[in-house]
């Protein structure tokens, strides 16, 4: 089976840096995504790693270490906007299966 | 014009009764996916398909069933709909593109279990 982690809930202020950690366990790993949710809203696509490194796009960038089983996303200059759910996903084996979610809070 | 879109947005329905969850896509995605999410608990996966003659269980299928109507229209059924099953619930579409299975959601349905 498969077993995710990450913290519960975080708060930044705005203008910093946050780094959301994940860790997992699985067999057969493919690829790790991040996603955003809003609250009430559907999840939506952030990020993809599928070999250790960082990939960056913008004010995010993504971490993963297959070795570790672990991963974070970093969101620089936060802004206001970016108070949401950040949800970290394992695929493996044509099966995806996604963390409890990180609920980030940015404050003025 | 959203690529996934879900109906109801909403419903509020009482023990017993049978409910069905309409999920569509315009994205000519191969493969779709339904998930519930309950708070604490994060996304789990109900059933998925693949193509429209492809259809399997995920983590969480007792008490659920699908229907993959069409490439476009995969329909998600609680024949007799318990409390337990109040969430919301979430269909996702992926195209076929090797491991780089990027899933795009839909708006979602809140499901109410009186």
């Amino acid at each position: 089976g498969q077993n995710i982690d990450q913290p519960t809930e975080m708060t930044a202020t705005e203008g910093a840096i946050v780094q959301i950690n994940c860790t997992y366990q699985t067999s057969g790993f493919n690829g790790l995504f991040w996603y955003q949710q809003h609250a009430g809203e559907a999840p939506t696509f952030l990020s993809y790693n599928v070999l250790d490194g960082l990939e960056e796009k913008g004010r995010f960038s993504s971490f993963l270490s297959r070795s570790k089983g672990y991963s974070y996303l970093l969101l620089k200059e936060l802004q206001m906007k970016d108070s949401a759910s950040y949800l970290c996903a394992v695929t493996s084996n044509n099966d995806m299966r996604f963390g409890a979610g990180t609920r980030l809070t940015v404050k003025p | 014009d959203a690529d996934v879109t879900q109906t109801p947005r909403n419903r509020i329905t009482k023990t017993g009764k049978r409910i069905m969850l309409e999920c569509s896509q315009t994205k000519g995605h191969d493969r779709m996916y339904w998930y519930r999410q309950d708070p604490g608990l994060g996304l789990r996966l109900i059933y998925y398909s693949f193509d429209v003659k492809d259809i399997n269980k995920g983590e969480i299928s007792d008490g659920y069933s699908v229907s993959r109507q069409a490439q476009a229209k995969f329909s998600l059924s609680l024949e007799s709909a318990i409390p337990n099953q109040t969430a919301l619930y979430f269909c996702a579409t992926a195209a076929v593109a090797g491991i780089t299975d990027t899933q795009y959601f839909g708006p979602g349905t809140r499901l109410t279990v009186l």
